[in-house]
C-alpha cells in the first residue's frame, strides 16, 4: 500500500515571492506517478503538475516546478513569483503505473495563503 | 465543454436517512472515480468505475454505500441508512481510458445530524 505525507498544514507566502510545499511518499512500486493538485476555495480539484517516476527530469509547468527526489521518495512543489490567485488548499497525490488507469492516493493537504 | 458535476452540493440528513449523490462525468470519460474526504483527513479512495463496470471498489465502507453508473455515464453513490461518520466531502472524478489526468467535480458535502 502507498502512503502519501503533508507534513505542514499551512503555509504563507507573500505575493511576488517563492514558496516551497513538501511531500515525501512510500511505495514498493518502481513506476508510479506524482501529482500536485490545488483547489481554489469554493472551486474544484484541478491538476497543477504530474511528474512519471522513470524520468529523471523535474517536471516544470509555467511557474510551478517540481522536485523530484526518487531515492529519498520525495516530491516537493515550488511556486515561483506566487500570485493571489495561487491560495488554494495544495494536494500531492500517487498513482501506480499498472497499464491502466489506477486510483490516486492523497496526503492531507497544505493550505497555501498568498498575502497581498 | 461542461466539466464534471456533482449533486447537489451540499446535503444535511437526520442519521437513519437515504441519500443519493450522483456524479455527471466529461462526455466520453470511461474512467469514474469517486473520493471522500473526511475533515482534517486524507481523500480516500471509495470505487472505480470503467465505463458500466465496478473496476475497483476496495475503498466502499461497507454496503451501506452503493454505486452505480448505469449504461455508463453518470453514476450515483447512495447511502442506505446514513451515520453520522459518512459525513465528509465526496468528490467525483473522470477521465480517459489510459490517461492519468483526471478531473473532479466541485464535490458533494454530506452532512449526516
Amino acid at each position: 500500500a502507498q502512503t502519501v505525507t503533508q507534513s505542514q498544514p499551512e503555509m504563507s507566502v507573500q505575493e511576488a515571492e517563492t514558496v516551497t510545499l513538501s511531500c515525501t511518499y512510500d511505495t514498493s512500486e518502481s513506476n508510479y506517478y506524482l501529482f500536485w493538485y490545488k483547489q481554489p476555495p469554493s472551486r474544484q480539484m484541478i491538476l497543477v503538475i504530474r511528474q512519471e517516476a522513470y524520468k529523471q527530469q523535474n517536471a516544470t509547468e509555467n511557474r510551478f516546478s517540481v522536485n523530484f527526489q526518487k531515492a529519498a521518495k520525495s516530491f516537493s512543489l515550488k511556486i515561483s513569483d506566487s500570485q493571489l490567485g495561487d491560495t488554494a488548499m495544495y494536494f500531492c497525490a500517487f498513482m501506480p503505473y499498472t497499464g491502466a488507469n489506477s486510483k490516486l492516493t492523497f496526503g492531507k493537504g497544505i493550505t497555501l495563503s498568498v498575502r497581498p | 465543454e461542461a466539466g464534471v458535476t456533482q449533486f447537489p452540493s451540499h446535503s444535511v440528513i437526520e442519521k437513519g436517512q437515504t441519500v443519493t449523490l450522483r456524479c455527471d462525468p466529461i462526455s466520453g470519460h470511461d474512467n469514474l472515480y469517486w473520493y471522500r474526504r473526511v475533515m482534517g483527513k486524507e481523500i480516500k479512495f471509495l470505487l472505480h468505475f470503467v465505463k458500466e463496470s465496478k473496476q475497483d471498489e476496495s475503498g466502499m465502507p461497507n454496503n451501506r454505500f452503493l454505486a452505480e453508473r448505469t449504461g455508463g455515464t453518470y453514476s450515483t453513490l447512495k447511502v442506505q441508512p446514513a451515520e453520522l461518520e459518512d459525513s465528509g466531502v465526496y468528490f467525483c472524478a473522470s477521465s480517459l481510458l489510459h490517461n492519468t489526468e483526471a478531473f473532479f467535480g466541485q464535490g458533494t458535502r454530506l452532512t449526516v445530524v
